[in-house]
């Protein structure tokens, strides 16, 4: 049990285009799930946690109107790169808490390459 | 805030012989500690956790020491293989409905660890 998907794995866009990942828990549902962002070696930076029906709440220096994100569902949250520009090039994962505990399960990660 | 500093930053050991990741913590709020195994272009995969009351746990070859009092934690692996070669990351949380009612459980990651297990 515990799994969470990606959409899409890997994603190469241009410059200046908007970019939507999904984050989806299959088998569990989830008040909460976090948008991190991994450089390479890197460890993983918080972006913003997203809360089913309200909301998000983004990390310091991390610009809200550049990555959108919404939690309609329990078991989906979606994560918009507007105006890509190439240092939005990174690795993005997504987790999902489930139940009461913090016990977070992690998707498999979304590769965007913005030229 | 919470930080968390984690070492060593790089660990190559021999196929069969034990590995230690060792851990601190600032916030003495924090009572979850998960530690997760990422191997390269995946997402973390969390193997093992332990809360803050309890001093030690055990799944296989996999064990985790909690020292409330010295905020620090290790994550222990036995009998390495080569197919346990990752980074591996911990992380603490101070819980979901903390007193500020914001952290909806957000974990702080340690640096992370190489591990290599040569054959």
């Amino acid at each position: 049990g515990a799994v969470v998907s990606q959409h899409p794995s890997r994603v190469i866009c241009k410059s200046g285009t908007s970019v939507k990942i999904e984050c989806r828990s299959l088998d569990f549902q989830a008040t909460t799930m976090f948008w991190y962002r991994q450089f390479p070696k890197k460890s993983l930076m918080l972006m913003a946690t997203s809360n089913e029906g309200s909301k998000a709440t983004y990390e310091q220096g991390v610009e809200k109107d550049k990555f959108l994100i919404n939690h309609a569902s329990l078991t989906l949250s979606t994560l918009t790169v507007t105006s890509a520009h190439p240092e939005d090039s990174s690795f993005y994962i997504c987790s999902a808490r489930r139940g009461a505990y913090n016990e977070q399960f992690f998707g498999p990660g979304t590769r965007l390459t913005v030229l | 805030g919470e930080n968390v500093e984690q070492h060593p930053s790089t660990l190559s050991v021999q196929e069969g012989d034990s590995a230690v990741i060792k851990c601190t913590y600032s916030d003495s709020a924090s009572n979850y500690f998960p530690w997760y195994k990422q191997e390269l272009g995946k997402g973390p995969q969390l193997i093992i956790d332990i809360r803050s009351n309890v001093g030690e746990k055990k799944d296989q070859r996999i064990a985790v020491t909690l020292n409330k009092t010295a905020k620090h934690f290790s994550l222990h692996i036995t009998e390495t293989q080569p197919e346990d070669s990752a980074v591996y990351f911990c992380a603490a949380s101070s819980g979901v409905g903390d007193a500020g009612g914001t952290s909806y459980g957000k974990l702080t990651f340690g640096q992370g660890t190489i591990l290599t297990v040569h054959p």
